[in-house]
C-alpha cells in the first residue's frame, strides 16, 4: 500500500511565524498537488508540482517537490490569520488514482 | 465549490435508513470522483466515473455503497441501511481529464444518529 505522510498533524502559531508542512513517502510519483480546505467547504488547490527539485511560489507560500520526486514541502513565510485551514497533499503515478496525505491542520493565531 | 454542487449540505438520518446524495457537476467535465472524509481527516476514495467506461468502483467500503451517473453529468451516491461509521463528509469532485486537479464541492455532511 503506497502511503503519502503529512507532518506535523497539527499546528498552531502566532500571526508573522514562519512554517513548513511536509509531505514525504517512499514511493516516486509523476506530479504532486497541494490543497487547502476550510471548514463547511470541499478542498481548493493551490498548487501541482510536477519535475523534480522544482519550486513554486503562490505569494507568502512556497511550494518544493523533491530531487527524487518522492515528497514535498510547503513553507509559509510570515503566517496570517487567513492561512488557517486543513492542508492536503495528493500524488499522482499518471494514472487517475490520487493517493491523499492525512492532512495538517494549520491554526493561525492573531 | 465552483461548478460542482453537492445537496443536501447536511444529512442527519437513523441508524438503518437510506440515504442518497447528489453531486451536480458543470458540464465539460468527464472525470467524476466520490471520497469520503472523516472529521478533518485525509480523504478516502469511494469511486471513480470517467466518460462512457465502467467506473471504478474499489474503494465502496461495502455493498451498501452504490452511485450512478446519468448521462455522464448528475451522480448520486446511495448508502442503504445505514450504520454510525457511515458518517462523515461526502466530498465529489471532477477533473476536466484523468490526471488533472480536482474541483471539489462543498460536500455533504452526513450524521447516522
Amino acid at each position: 500500500t503506497q502511503l503519502l505522510e503529512q507532518s506535523p498533524q497539527f499546528l498552531s502559531i502566532q500571526e508573522g511565524e514562519n512554517l513548513t508542512v511536509y509531505c514525504n513517502s517512499s514511493s516516486v510519483f509523476s506530479s504532486l498537488q497541494w490543497y487547502r480546505q476550510e471548514p463547511g467547504e470541499g478542498p481548493v488547490l493551490l498548487v501541482t508540482v510536477v519535475t523534480g527539485g522544482e519550486v513554486k511560489k503562490l505569494k507568502r507560500l512556497t511550494f518544493q517537490f523533491g530531487d527524487a520526486r518522492k515528497d514535498s514541502s510547503l513553507h509559509i513565510t510570515a503566517a496570517q490569520p487567513g492561512d488557517t485551514g486543513l492542508y492536503l497533499c495528493a500524488a499522482s503515478q499518471l494514472g487517475y488514482q490520487l493517493i491523499w496525505g492525512a492532512g495538517t491542520k494549520l491554526i493561525i493565531k492573531p | 465549490g465552483a461548478g460542482v454542487s453537492q445537496s443536501p449540505s447536511n444529512k442527519v438520518t437513523e441508524k438503518g435508513k437510506d440515504v442518497e446524495l447528489r453531486c451536480d457537476p458543470i458540464s465539460g467535465h468527464t472525470a467524476l470522483y466520490w471520497y469520503r472524509q472523516s472529521l478533518g481527516q485525509g480523504l478516502e476514495f469511494l469511486i471513480y466515473f470517467q466518460g462512457n467506461s465502467a467506473p471504478d468502483k474499489s474503494g465502496l467500503p461495502s455493498d451498501r455503497f452504490s452511485a450512478e451517473r446519468t448521462g455522464g453529468s448528475v451522480s448520486t451516491l446511495t448508502i442503504q441501511r445505514t450504520q454510525q461509521e457511515d458518517s462523515a463528509v461526502y466530498l465529489c469532485a471532477i477533473a476536466s481529464a484523468h490526471n488533472s486537479p480536482l474541483h471539489f464541492g462543498n460536500g455533504t455532511r452526513l450524521t447516522v444518529t
